[in-house]
């Protein structure tokens, strides 16, 4: 059974960073991209970054680029996302999710979310 | 950046009913698009992708129809667990986009 466990979210203040991990089981981490997208509060779906199996191919979404950072553990199976410098507008639920297949981009599996607010 | 725009943003349907959401590309996406459902509290699940195809183990009353820049779901009977919020998204180019969604509630 597939199963995605996100962990490091939390309260943090303007300016700050926060990391984010995903713990991946039930699947080869290896052969599977791996996504973030996130949700503000009441609002819709909003992808925010995505990574190669091998780990070397990263996407950004222009509102995250250069702030965010995404990478893979393949030994612990885990996805990280190491968010810097964020804003009141980063405020959301962020969930990993798993790529269905190579250039087949859609998620069809995806963790529980964890709550990043940013405020002072 | 393909935009995604879905319609209406809120549908009143009563159970057993038949319910059509759609979804537009800004421009061509082929058939590289999914559909997801969200109910409160919880995760997307997947629903559609390629457009038509059903995900494993979604029921046969879900289908979905469309190429290019034009997109359905159709439930054809809606059952109580269906009252949620629906969203496509494209995936023929980064930045990967998904719709404002659809929410589907009782009439």
């Amino acid at each position: 059974e597939v199963q995605l466990v996100e962990s490091g979210g939390g309260l943090v203040q303007p300016g700050g960073s926060l990391r984010l991990s995903c713990a991946a089981s039930g699947f080869t981490f290896s052969n599977y991209a791996m996504t973030w997208v996130r949700q503000a509060p009441a609002k819709g779906l909003e992808w925010v970054s995505d990574i190669s199996g091998g780990g070397d191919s990263t996407y950004y979404a222009d509102s995250v680029k250069g702030r965010f950072t995404i990478s893979r553990d393949h030994s612990k199976s885990t996805l990280f996302l190491q968010m810097n410098s964020l804003r009141a507008d980063d405020t959301a639920v962020y969930y990993c999710a798993k790529v269905y297949g190579s250039g087949w981009y859609f998620f069809d599996y995806w963790g529980q979310g964890t709550l990043v607010t940013v405020s002072s | 950046e393909i935009v995604m725009t879905q319609s209406p943003v809120t549908l009143s349907v009563s159970p057993g009913e038949r319910a059509t959401l759609s979804c537009r590309a800004s421009q061509s996406v082929n058939s590289n698009l999914a559909w997801y459902q969200q109910k409160p509290g919880q995760s997307p699940r997947l629903l559609i992708y390629g457009a038509s195809t059903r995900a494993t183990g979604i029921p046969a009353r879900f289908s979905g129809s469309g190429s290019g820049t034009e997109f359905t779901l159709t439930i054809s009977s809606l059952q109580s667990e269906d009252f949620a919020v629906y969203y496509c998204q494209q995936y023929s180019n980064w930045p990967l986009t998904f719709g404002g969604g659809t929410k589907v509630e009782i009439k």
